[in-house]
């Protein structure tokens, strides 16, 4: 049984540019969030996505957006990227009306 | 807001000793709290969780917490530390229905062998 997968591990990027990032949710899962977590620091909830549309949404600005796919999978976009923006990004999936978050290995975003 | 915190930021013991890790969280009802555990460069893996019921729960690796409503702490504990248990340990919250996780921000465990 596959878990949560991420895809890329990492990712190099400058400032002003833009950065797409892929999850997809562990089988039988159907509602994936996204978290932020920099350095030394515990994750923080970006947004939450079911049935294609996003549900809850944390204190980021609208640079941060995201997508889900008919098949569960989503993305992360993120616009006009910041030296701050910097992290570790983290996806997890739950079922509906499950309260258990499962998270994937993560993506690492340096921004230069 | 919902806030966790995790009062010790580094903890060091020696292998075999036993181990309390602390957590106090401020959801006003009852919260759903979860202890997850991140190894270098990794993601979060979940040790355990509290909903409702027993206030003592148990873990995967051999870890337990105990809810303290009077005290609003959720503190990890195991007791008898082994090296592969050093890594970053985080507790987390969420109100019922709410599904987005607040977490503490975490304390690493260093294990002396």
């Amino acid at each position: 049984d596959a878990g949560v997968t991420q895809s890329p591990t990492h990712l190099i990027k400058t400032r002003g540019q833009q950065v797409t990032l892929r999850c997809s949710p562990k089988s039988g899962h159907d509602t994936v969030s996204w978290y932020q977590q920099a350095l030394g620091q515990g994750p923080q909830f970006i947004f939450q996505y079911y049935e294609e549309e996003e549900r809850q949404r944390g204190n980021f600005p609208d640079r941060f957006s995201g997508h889900q796919f008919p098949n569960y999978s989503s993305e992360l976009n993120v616009n006009a990227l910041l030296l701050g923006d910097s992290a570790l990004y983290l996806c997890a999936s739950r079922q509906t009306g499950g309260e258990t978050q499962y998270f994937g290995p993560g993506t690492r975003l340096l921004v230069l | 807001a919902q806030s966790v915190t995790q009062p010790d930021i580094h903890i060091t013991v020696s292998e075999g000793a036993s181990l309390e890790l602390r957590c106090n969280y401020s959801y006003g009802a009852t919260p759903y709290l979860f202890w997850y555990v991140q190894s270098p460069g990794q993601g979060l893996q979940l040790l355990l969780k509290y909903f409702s019921g027993d206030t003592l729960v148990q873990g995967i690796k051999g870890f337990e917490a105990e809810f303290k409503r009077s005290q609003s702490s959720f503190n990890l504990r195991k007791p008898s530390v082994h090296w592969s248990d050093a890594a970053e340990y985080f507790c987390a919250e969420s109100g019922a229905g709410s599904y987005q996780l607040t977490f503490g921000k975490g304390t690493k465990l260093s294990v002396i062998p």
